[in-house]
């Protein structure tokens, strides 16, 4: 089963507005990536985290890794419209060789 | 256009049958993933290959097979498909598999059991 858990499930937000997206484990992570996949389309990378704490910003979207580096938040200031699409983190704890995607958080924009 | 290609787009097939997704990594990957994403699921780790060795195994059902050939490229064979395959395959690859490199996805196969 999800070992990463994701929320929102849905977010619809008017073009503007702030949207952030949760990442949370129970366990700790040894790093941490953002995907986005746009309808009908396939995942893209967005960003990997790796430190604690760290912070990372691409334009408008600003990734966040915690301190305990258990969870991560995608903050995307003033939505746009080519902002819609389900956004996915992926996990990697470590001790596996295998990315866990957590349940991902679908945002829907209204113009 | 991420360079990872998969055939066929689209799959529709009856319960019972056997099918096969195929999968070709971008150009110098040495590493081959296969997800399955149901409807409003995430994505499904199924199996990884490197350099055609078995490097990882996910959620896999043993319904399910795949394997990687010495040019690269990569198949994924479902059997006695039922309704509850009915789901988008995506493959993805990455140079050498690390499970800190950003993994490259193809369009993806849309498989309908009916």
């Amino acid at each position: 089963g999800q070992q990463v858990m994701q929320i929102p499930q849905y977010q619809h937000v008017q073009e503007g507005e702030d949207f952030t997206t949760y990442c949370n484990s129970s366990t700790t992570l040894s790093n941490i990536q953002w995907y986005k996949q746009r309808p009908g389309g396939h995942p893209v990378f967005l960003i990997q985290l790796v430190k604690s704490g760290e912070v990372k910003k691409q334009k408008r979207l600003t990734f966040q890794f915690g301190e305990a580096k258990k969870n991560s938040s995608l903050h995307i200031t003033a939505t746009q419209t080519t902002d819609v699409g389900t956004y996915f983190c992926a996990a990697d704890r470590g001790n596996t060789d295998k990315l866990i995607f957590g349940t991902g958080t679908r945002l829907q924009v209204f113009p | 256009d991420s360079g990872v290609t998969q055939t066929p787009k689209h799959l529709i097939t009856a319960t019972g049958q056997r099918v096969t997704l195929r999968c070709s990594p971008r150009s110098g990957d040495l590493s081959v993933y296969w997800y399955q994403q149901s409807l409003d699921q995430g994505l499904q780790f199924l199996i990884q290959y490197y350099n055609g060795e078995e490097r990882a195994k996910g959620n896999i059902l043993e319904r399910f097979s795949a394997q990687q050939f010495p040019d690269l490229h990569s198949e994924l064979n479902l059997s006695s498909l039922e309704l509850g395959d009915s789901a988008l395959y995506f493959c993805a690859s990455n140079g050498q598999g690390a499970i800190w490199e950003t993994q490259y996805f193809g369009p993806g196969t849309r498989l309908l059991v009916l």
